[in-house]
């Protein structure tokens, strides 16, 4: 059982440029995540889909911000004309409700942005 | 609104001793769920041990214990006989609302950075 994948771990950009992330999650998760981490804080949620249904989005996700889940199966985030403030930790992540209910959501690596 | 409190910002512990990370949280939901998560700095958030408010026993996985205390909202992470591999960032969190969660979004404090010594 592999877990929740994402792509790339790293990624260095300059102001302006745009940048795509792509994330895999577990493959019977219906549920995936987006979640933004940066130094020396907690993670912030970012957006929700359910199957390719996005039903959540924090007001952290600007205009220059998109995301898709295609099919229900991989994610992309999406960020035009990157910012400074744009740096940060990437954090994909998915669930399902069942068995248990519980809902656990189980995390990627990252992909951690720097942009000069 | 929901907020998550973690008023340690390191640690330290010596290797095969237990340790207590402290977490409160504040939500006006009756139906919640709480959990621990581990992240090394290779960056990666690993899921350890989660509880349901409504949940009676105190949640164990292991090593790890949720010692959950409803009436003072404290959710605290006890890891037993620690090892030096425990050293990272532990991070409390919460989702409002019950199974499934109709707001699935997890709430997470600040974390606290333990350093387990030989």
């Amino acid at each position: 059982d592999t877990g929740v994948s994402q792509d790339p771990r790293h990624k260095i950009t300059k102001r302006g440029q745009n940048v795509t992330f792509r994330c895999d999650p577990i493959s019977e998760h219906n549920r995936l995540y987006w979640y933004r981490q940066t130094l020396g804080q907690g993670p912030e949620f970012l957006t929700y889909f359910q199957n390719e249904a996005q039903l959540e989005k924090s007001r952290l996700l600007s205009d220059r911000f998109s995301a898709e889940r295609p099919k229900g199966s991989f994610s992309t985030l999406e960020i035009q004309r990157t910012e400074q403030g744009d740096s940060a930790m990437y954090l994909c992540a998915s669930s399902s409700p069942l068995p248990t209910g519980a809902n656990i959501q189980y995390f990627g690596a990252g992909t951690r942005l720097s942009v000069l | 609104a929901q907020k998550i409190t973690q008023t340690q910002p390191g640690m330290f512990v010596q290797e095969k001793e237990a340790v207590t990370l402290d977490c409160t949280y504040d939500t006006s939901d009756q139906s919640y769920g709480l959990f621990w998560y581990k992240q090394p700095s290779s960056g990666e958030m690993i899921f350890l041990i989660y509880q349901g408010s409504y949940d009676e026993q105190n949640a164990t996985e292991g090593r790890y214990s949720l010692n959950f205390q409803k009436a003072r909202k404290s959710a605290n992470l006890v890891i037993s006989a620690s090892q030096l591999g425990d050293s990272a960032m532990y991070f409390c969190a919460m989702r409002e609302g019950g199974y499934g969660g109709a707001t699935n979004k997890l709430i997470f404090g600040t974390g606290t950075l333990l350093a387990v010594q030989p």
